[in-house]
């Protein structure tokens, strides 16, 4: 079972600022296997990027997804208040499927 | 409208069984492979099964093997979880989910229903 390990486990920013989260997978994953969700309070996740870097539809572009080996990156540029929830990354190259346990972005 | 609506959750004792479906619409269903996901309260997501877009592939996350089974019926556009011998810890909010392009169960997932809330206590 890959293991993904996401840091930190809470970032708290301001409004306006730029998040960087994490996601360390315990073996290697091919980045076209490699999502990125939202979720906010009482909502089903939202698919924000695939492959790694791929924008879903509808994603605005402060949001992108990059990757360097076994460690990839969600990075939102300018922080709208609606982008405080929590993140989860994602395998789905083999199974198990498997997530991470989630990044809490929160108001500072 | 793309949506997928989940529903046959409750409160059910240890032991017993559920059977959770998920009704899609909006789109053509049997292109696409389907999975379940669950949330238990205040916890991460937990993949749980998936379905291949023909049903020839599924599988079963090891918690659950044994005990659960998935299953689609794409003349109605519904997915199925029959959960059997449920346990305490399957206490969670069951969402089904959709693979984005492919339909083999290896992609992301797009398309999530709003979940079902299971709960498993005596």
């Amino acid at each position: 079972e890959i293991v993904l390990t996401q840091s930190p486990g809470t970032l708290s920013l301001s409004p306006g600022e730029r998040a960087t989260l994490s996601c360390r997978a315990s073996q290697s994953v091919d980045s076209i296997y490699l999502a990125w969700y939202q979720q906010r309070p009482g909502q089903a996740p939202r698919l924000l990027i695939y492959a790694a870097s791929n924008r879903a539809p509808g994603i605005p572009d402060r949001f992108s997804g990059g990757d360097s080996g076994t460690d990839f990156t969600l990075t939102i540029t300018r922080l709208e208040p609606e982008d405080f929830a929590v993140y989860y990354c994602q395998q789905y190259g083999s199974s198990p499927w498997t997530f991470g346990q989630g990044t809490k972005v929160e108001v500072k | 409208q793309v949506q997928l609506v989940e529903s046959g959750g409750g409160v059910v004792q240890p032991g017993t069984s559920l059977r959770l479906s998920c009704a899609a619409s909006g789109f053509t269903f049997s292109r696409f492979a389907m999975h379940w996901v669950r949330q238990a309260p205040g916890k991460g997501l937990e993949w749980v099964a998936v379905i291949w877009y023909d049903a020839t592939n599924k599988y079963l996350a090891d918690s659950v093997k044994g005990r659960f089974t998935i299953s689609r019926d794409n003349s109605k556009n519904t997915l199925y979880l029959q959960t059997n011998s449920l346990r305490a810890e399957d206490t969670a909010v069951y969402y089904c989910a959709r693979a984005l392009f492919d339909s083999s169960g290896f992609d992301a997932f797009d398309l999530w229903g709003q979940g079902t809330l299971v709960t498993v206590s005596s």
